[in-house]
């Protein structure tokens, strides 16, 4: 299937700073990228739909300025946490899709944010 | 978006068929089965979809009922490294996925 990666894969970081996470579709073209968080023992959760170009669409309850989310390419898009607290300190994964809206999700690893 | 329902967790004897359910009943004609899995700390990995007509790949087969309303994904032989949470999804074209609890599947030697 197709690859996504994610970097990095593991953060710590203080609270009160900012934190980005990049997702790559590494070998096809993804136009549509989403991201989703996880707490422990939990499902995932989608947070935004992110459209290559265009600004990102959030579900409902996820600040849209807390979690920043570029998607600048058609291999790249980007989740900056702003002004990070210890209750952001979640697992991160974001899926891409190849083509057009028939095209399955495939997803990255996964990036492990800890907020102190 | 219809809704699944899966058992919370499953039991399966390594080397045997794990036979995992979900129940969609509200299913729509446009709207796919997708099954993911989810091994530990990792992002979950794409297994199976179908729209009305069984599947099979490498990874495992999937049996959609004819009205629609349940399938089944059966991992043929299952291994050790099978033990994880598996979601079944169901999405109308073009939609997101929205995950539920999922099955967490263990494989006992």
């Amino acid at each position: 299937g197709a690859v996504v990666s994610q970097h990095p894969s593991r953060v710590i970081c203080k609270s009160g700073t900012s934190v980005k996470i990049e997702c790559r579709s590494l070998d096809f073209q993804a136009t549509t990228m989403f991201w989703y968080r996880q707490f422990p023992k939990k499902s995932l959760m989608l947070m935004a739909t992110s459209n290559e170009g265009s600004k990102a669409t959030y579900e409902q309850g996820v600040e849209k300025d807390k979690f920043l989310i570029n998607h600048a390419s058609l291999t790249l898009s980007t989740l900056t946490v702003t002004s990070a607290h210890p209750e952001d300190s979640s697992f991160y994964i974001c899926s891409a899709r190849e083509g057009d809206s028939h095209s399955t999700q495939y997803f990255g690893p996964g990036t492990r944010l800890l907020v102190l | 978006d219809a809704k699944t329902t899966q058992p919370p967790s499953m039991d399966c004897a390594e080397g045997r068929a794990a036979n995992l359910p979900c129940n969609h009943s509200t299913i729509s004609g446009n709207e796919y089965v997708y099954w993911y899995r989810q091994i530990h700390s990792q992002g979950p990995q794409y297994i199976i979809h179908g729209l009305k007509n069984n599947e099979t790949n490498e990874m495992a087969s999937l049996i959609i009922t004819e009205d629609r309303k349940s399938s089944t994904l059966i991992l043929p032989h299952a291994t050790l490294r099978d033990t994880a949470v598996y979601y079944c999804i169901v999405r109308p074209t073009g939609n997101q996925f929205y995950f539920g609890t999922g099955t967490s599947l263990t494989v006992i030697p």
